[in-house]
């Protein structure tokens, strides 16, 4: 069965600190995309980033990153010089290449102190 | 802002009552994905629509049901409503081809609260 586990349920850090969202997933298939959503305050639901089973290059877009690791099925979320607006509940899901759904992560709500 | 838009914004009704709710996707996307969100419940994945055509159903009630229309928009109808129900609703749309895999990002409406007192 497929599974994604964000243990961190609530985190609570000061701004301009760096932050890491945890995301573990359990799967069997060895095609596979993983996803992190956005729902800031406003309630919406703001897309991220994708990436596929095959490509384990981390990503960095601006002051987020994204470590992909195979060898340990995760797929974490670093916030680099955290600020006030990236307060929010943070969703990591999966989806197979065999089928339509999305699996979701139970969130982790990020706070930023300032 | 997504492109997926969602009406209305807020819904108030009573227990028993009958509400529907209204997706319109984004540009060029032909699926149309439906969830809620409860508080104790997470997101849950209720219903897919490829191009007018049920997709993949989840963990929609009976007493829920979709549909998507020639022109691409959704709409969610609510019936019998009950306390429980009362949750954020979203529409997601996609560029998913139709395929048997569905890997394209979900880009999702601001959602609609619906509260049943």
């Amino acid at each position: 069965a497929q599974k994604v586990t964000q243990a961190q349920t609530e985190i609570s850090v000061v701004e301009k600190e760096d932050v890491t969202l945890d995301c573990v997933y359990e799967t069997r298939d060895t095609t596979y995309y993983l996803f992190w959503y956005k729902q800031p305050p406003s309630g919406e639901l703001v897309f991220l980033i994708r990436r596929n089973s095959f490509d384990e290059q981390n990503e960095i877009s601006g002051r987020y990153s994204w470590n992909f690791q195979k060898s340990t099925s995760s797929f974490n979320f670093t916030i680099t010089a955290s600020q006030v607006v990236d307060s929010a509940v943070y969703f990591c899901a999966l989806t197979l290449d065999s089928n339509y759904q999305l699996i979701w992560g139970a969130g982790t709500k990020l706070i930023i102190k300032p | 802002d997504s492109g997926v838009t969602q009406t209305p914004k807020h819904l108030i009704t009573a227990t028993g009552q009958r509400v529907t709710l209204r997706c319109s996707p984004r540009s060029g996307d032909l699926s149309v994905y439906w969830y809620q969100q409860s508080l104790d419940q997470g997101l849950q994945f209720l219903i897919q629509y490829y191009n007018g055509e049920e997709r993949a159903k989840g963990n929609i009630l009976e007493r829920f049901s979709a549909q998507q229309f020639p022109d691409l928009h959704s709409e969610l109808n609510l019936s019998s409503l009950e306390l429980g129900d009362s949750a954020l609703y979203f529409c997601a749309s996609s560029s998913n081809r139709g395929g048997q895999a569905d890997n394209s990002p979900l880009h999702f409406g601001n959602g609609t609260r619906l509260t049943v007192t």
